[in-house]
């Protein structure tokens, strides 16, 4: 079965500038996860869609990110506009949506804001 | 708010030997608890899980310890590999999250040839 895809592997950005990263998770999979992980720590969680609703944005910094799910599939996170302290690696994570399932997860997007 | 703490941050071991990583949770509300591993450049992947119905679960080398009076788990490695270098994550979750994971900040563990 195909892992979860991830685009762009890698991006470089100047503060203030806007960033998008996007997300094709597994066939099937009704929950999606962004989640933030700053090195040398543990993945953060950003947003948690259930088909195309948000379950928990509690942990998203709403002013300037956003993140959508198209359709109930593929989902996009962007950052308008990006700090110095965004400069991470945002991981995208699917599952079947029941409690105690497996995430998968993708190889993430590296993102590193000058 | 730190929900899962773990230790060491960093472990080095000999091939053959134990390796052993510790967490520690504060919401008794986590009902399950799940170790991942990831190498550099991937994304976490699932390695072994537990639920508080029992202390102890053993998957080839690995096994979970789990003391749900203490409120902590553990990770054992057994005959530790070069192979098994990586980070390791414990995780907990609970049932009405729809499998949302609140992450420890990682051991870094290598395992000498």
């Amino acid at each position: 079965e195909a892992g979860v895809a991830q685009s762009p592997r890698y991006k470089i950005i100047e503060k203030r500038q806007s960033v998008a990263f996007w997300c094709n998770p597994i066939s099937g999979h009704a929950t999606l996860y962004w989640y933030q992980q700053i090195l040398g720590q543990g993945p953060k969680l950003l947003i948690q869609f259930q088909n195309n609703g948000v379950v928990d944005d509690s942990q998203l910094p709403k002013d300037r990110f956003s993140a959508e799910r198209l359709k109930g599939v593929d989902s996009t996170l962007k950052i308008q506009p990006a700090k110095l302290e965004d400069s991470a690696v945002y991981l995208c994570a699917s599952s079947r949506g029941t409690s105690g399932e497996k995430l998968f997860f993708g190889s993430g997007t590296q993102l590193s804001v000058l | 708010q730190q929900q899962v703490k773990q230790s060491p941050q960093s472990l080095i071991v000999q091939k053959g030997g134990i390796s052993i990583i510790n967490c520690a949770y504060e919401n008794t509300a986590f009902d399950y608890f799940p170790w991942y591993q990831q190498f550099p450049g991937k994304g976490p992947a699932l390695l072994i899980a537990i639920r508080p119905d029992v202390s102890e679960k053993k998957e080839g080398r690995f096994t979970i310890s789990f003391n749900k009076s203490a409120k902590q788990f553990s990770l054992h490695i057994m005959d530790s590999q070069p192979g098994d270098s990586a980070t390791y994550f414990c995780a907990a979750t609970f049932e009405t999250s729809g499998s949302r994971l609140t992450f420890g900040e990682g051991t870094q563990l290598t395992v000498n040839p």
